[in-house]
């Protein structure tokens, strides 16, 4: 079957890093992506890898192994408003999108 | 550039009533469109998709059903709602093609509580 995990919660401290892990498994295989959501709002498009590596934006990266089934994002330099749920999708062979139920930040000042 | 629509942004509705959420999308043609559902602590459920007009796939049976009788226009209805169908209805779009990076952006969120 089709499956992505991530942790339902972590909590980091403004200005600090934090990695937020997805191992995925799907039919075919066609990239990942990250999408932050804050409370109550719409999803929004962070970032998609397809190829092995590190994709940077800014504050934000993202890591894809293939071989693993694994993806990490990262958030540097942590600032309040990024507290928000942080949403991991496979991409599978049909290029449907299968959704982990999001890992809820928690910043503390 | 490109605007995604919907409303209404929350209702309450009784069960066995009627639904009609409706999603427009602005500044680009012949856009993929979605409707999912988000519950709590649980993963974005695909309820259904359209390549096109009149074109909608259904990815799970339900009381649900979907319409676009425009290119812009996608529209989730049910004739008769279900406790089981309240939750948080994302309308979508993506530019159309098989390319991989196929990223959705989403409308504001529909949030329905039935009673």
């Amino acid at each position: 079957g089709q499956n992505i995990d991530q942790p339902t919660e972590m909590t980091a401290t403004e200005g600090a890093i934090v990695q937020i892990n997805c191992t995925y498994q799907t039919s075919g295989f066609n990239g990942l992506f990250w999408y932050q959501q804050h409370a109550g709002e719409a999803p929004t498009f962070l970032s998609y890898n397809v190829l092995d590596g590190l994709e940077e934006k800014g504050r934000f990266s993202s890591f894809l192994s293939r071989s693993k089934g694994y993806s990490y994002l990262l958030l540097k330099e942590l600032q309040m408003k990024d507290s928000a749920s942080y949403l991991c999708a496979g991409s599978d062979s049909n290029y449907q999108l299968i959704w982990g139920a999001g890992t809820k930040l928690i910043i503390k000042p | 550039s490109q605007t995604i629509h919907q409303w209404p942004a929350t209702l309450v509705q009784p069960v066995g009533s009627p639904l009609s959420l409706e999603c427009t999308v602005e500044g680009t043609s012949n856009p993929n469109l979605y409707w999912y559902r988000q519950a709590a602590g649980r993963g974005l459920q695909l309820l259904f998709y359209s390549v096109g007009i009149g074109q909608i796939s259904s990815e799970v049976p339900q009381n649900l059903s979907a319409s676009r009788p425009q290119d812009r226009q996608f529209i989730l209805s049910s004739k008769k709602l279900l406790l089981s169908d309240s939750g948080f209805y994302l309308c979508a779009w993506s530019p159309l093609g098989d390319s991989g990076a196929n990223v959705l952006t989403f409308g504001a969120g529909s949030r329905l509580t039935v009673l």
